[in-house]
């Protein structure tokens, strides 16, 4: 099983902060995902990067794949109430399924 | 509209009883995954179905059985339910491409 870690667990920010929160590991990936999961839902896939280095944007969320393929992060620039969830990060699921699982997950709370 | 279908959405169990988890997808995805979401924590991996036909275990699998009926139907079943799977369930199915997961809205089982 690849033990994703994320960074910091908890996070309370205000509106109209910045913000940046890491997802790492000891292994390489062929690619990785971001979801974010509001309360009482499910997660969502916001997006995948592929290639080490890549840099994908969302609106205010810009996400990027580190140069090994071991790391990534995600940035929110301005944050919203709406951003307020749970971030997590996985290993992107192809090919064959597997154990690969999420990262223990970021909790963002954006406050008025 | 296409997704994953999960029923109850809630329930109360007392110890010792059992009870199904039931999760149907629409979307002819390949694999469909258990997992279980604590407070604080992320998503753990309960069992997985690769194809139809087939199950393994995930990371926490003791305590539960799963059957994939077919390929849209994948249910999780507690044989005598304990206090320590009070928790938050979801059902997942992806094609293995780099879509991702789908999930489903999740179950919330208290067990007293």
């Amino acid at each position: 099983t690849q033990l994703l870690e994320q960074s910091p667990q908890f996070l309370s920010i205000q509106e109209g902060e910045n913000l940046t929160v890491y997802c790492n590991s000891s292994s390489v990936f062929s690619s990785l995902q971001w979801y974010r999961q509001e309360p009482g839902e499910g997660p969502v896939l916001l997006v995948t990067v592929v290639t080490g280095g890549e840099v994908k944007k969302l609106k205010r969320l810009t996400f990027q794949f580190g140069d090994a393929r071991k790391d990534s992060s995600l940035h929110i620039t301005a944050a919203q109430p709406g951003d307020t969830g749970l971030y997590l990060c996985a290993p992107a699921v192809t090919g064959t399924a597997s154990k690969l699982t999420f990262g223990t997950g970021t909790r963002l709370q954006v406050t008025l | 509209n296409a997704g994953v279908t999960q029923t109850p959405k809630f329930q109360v169990l007392k110890t010792g009883q059992s009870m199904t988890l039931q999760c149907a997808q629409d979307m002819n995805h390949n694999s469909m995954y258990w997992y279980r979401q604590d407070p604080g924590m992320g998503l753990r991996l309960i069992y997985y179905s690769a194809s139809e036909g087939t199950t393994d275990k995930g990371e926490v699998p003791n305590g539960y059985n799963v059957s994939r009926l077919n390929k849209r139907e994948f249910s999780l079943r507690l044989e005598s339910a304990a206090p320590s799977q009070t928790s938050v369930y979801f059902c997942a199915s992806s094609d293995l491409s780099r879509a991702g997961y789908t999930f489903g809205s999740g179950t919330r089982l208290t067990v007293v």
